[in-house]
């Protein structure tokens, strides 16, 4: 069985400062693929970021980037130049054979 | 384009009634999830349907079902409703199976229930 776990429950940061979300997961797969959704209050799960599990590159999508270390099964999101917009509670979860899995979240909070 | 819809929004019903969310996923897309969000918790994975197929089930008890429709769209059915079966409910789609398609999850805006 997967598991996700994040240790932070709440977090906060500076406006135009970085800050970095932890993950780690457990999985006895070889294929599978680890995601970072954002839930802001509206409530809809918004994907910020996708790694494939066989890739070692990290994945990045403009001020997001993942740290992924493989071998200590750990996936961590940093956001770069916080916007007050990226308030919301953020998820990472872990997908293998039609089964995703999500961390209890870390509720981050942009101060102006 | 559309993305994810799911109805209702909110609802209320007391212990022992039986509920019905729906969920339209976007065009094109052949795989629905439904996942269960109690307050202050991430998701939980309750079912994954693809091609009017079920494909996944989580760890949830008999009186959870769901189908899926030949337009692809979904409903989730919960009988004998507890106090503990209030929470968010998610809807997902996603474009198809594999590792092409079958991750990359788009969410609605989810079901609201409240059990009294």
């Amino acid at each position: 069985a997967q598991t996700v776990t994040q240790s932070q429950p709440e977090m906060s940061v500076q406006e135009a400062e970085t800050v970095t979300l932890s993950c780690t997961y457990d999985t006895s797969e070889s294929n599978y693929y680890l995601f970072w959704y954002k839930q802001p209050p509206s409530r809809q799960m918004i994907l910020v970021i996708r790694q494939e599990a066989y890739k070692q590159q990290n994945a990045t999508e403009n001020r997001f980037s993942v740290n992924f270390q493989k071998a200590a099964k750990s996936f961590s999101l940093k956001i770069s130049d916080s916007q007050l917009g990226d308030t919301a509670m953020y998820f990472c979860a872990s997908y293998n054979n039609n089964d995703m899995r999500f961390g209890a979240g870390t509720r981050l909070t942009v101060k102006p | 384009d559309a993305g994810v819809t799911q109805s209702p929004t909110h609802l209320i019903k007391t212990r022992g009634q039986h509920v019905t969310l729906r969920c339209s996923p976007i065009s094109g897309h052949k795989s629905v999830s439904w996942y269960q969000q109690v307050l202050g918790q991430g998701p939980q994975f309750i079912f994954q349907y693809y091609e009017k197929e079920e494909r996944g089930r989580g760890n949830f008890p008999d009186r959870f079902s769901a189908r899926q429709f030949p337009n692809y769209s979904s409903e989730l059915n919960v009988n004998a409703l507890l106090l503990g079966d209030s929470a968010l409910y998610l809807c997902a789609s996603s474009p198809g199976q594999g590792r092409s398609g079958a991750n990359v999850l788009t969410f609605g805006a989810g079901s609201r229930l409240t059990v009294l």
